[in-house]
């Protein structure tokens, strides 16, 4: 079926630095998604990409829509302690419905 | 605007027992999603559905798990003869309306996390 892969799977970084992950796939997806999730709590969406090469930032994050359509990345900048938490990336293969699928997560610990 | 709504946010089964799980979608959305996520993992889909039809259930188990969403009231989904795999997180999501293009956004509830014993 299809998987998303997702990298590095933890990291702990101290506030200030800047963070970068990526996500993989070995199928194209036409939409990809990035979810945070803190802990006990439902996931929720940052940031929407839609087209091959599409960079969007939302604040401090950025994120990029991988030409090959088969990537994705992450970035945030100068890391504060509320960036704790699980970041997910998810996708869907169709522009219209399809079922989103998520990928494993990068935990993300942020040092005071 | 209340968010989506999720109940119990904790329940606990012996296993073969029945798990009811509750959810309430965002005011004006009639799509409602179905997640479950283990331990250290992503969520997985599990069903899709509309105000009194399953749309996708492509996720669900064969057995044992079914889900529903009536006309009126909170959508549910249910486990019998629940198994110690059961244990998880479960989430809700719901959305408005598809429309060509652009992502339909799902909005998640905060989970039911069952124990089975």
């Amino acid at each position: 079926g299809q998987q998303l892969n997702q990298s590095p799977q933890s990291m702990f970084i101290q506030e200030g630095e800047d963070v970068s992950m990526n996500c993989t796939s070995s199928s194209i997806f036409n939409t990809w998604l990035w979810y945070k999730q803190d802990p006990g709590e439902g996931p929720v969406l940052l940031i929407a990409l839609y087209k091959a090469g599409e960079l969007t930032s939302n604040g401090r994050l950025t994120a990029q829509f991988g030409i090959t359509r088969k990537d994705s990345f992450l970035n945030i900048s100068a890391s504060i302690p509320s960036d704790v938490g699980i970041y997910f990336c998810a996708g869907q293969r169709r522009t219209s419905y399809d079922k989103v699928i998520f990928g494993p997560g990068t935990s993300l610990s942020v040092i005071p | 605007n209340a968010g989506v709504m999720q109940n119990p946010r904790h329940l606990v089964r012996r296993r073969g027992q029945e798990a009811r799980l509750r959810c309430s979608p965002m005011k004006g959305h009639s799509h409602v999603y179905w997640y479950r996520q283990l331990p250290e993992e992503g969520l997985k889909f599990m069903v899709y559905l509309q105000k009194e039809n399953i749309i996708d259930e492509s996720g669900m188990p064969k057995e044992r798990f079914s889900a529903e969403f009536p006309k009126e009231g909170p959508s549910i989904l249910r486990i019998q003869q629940v198994v110690r795999g059961d244990s998880a997180a479960y989430f809700c999501a719901s959305s408005p309306p598809w429309t060509s293009g652009g992502y339909n956004e799902q909005f998640f509830g905060p989970g039911t996390r069952l124990t089975v014993l």
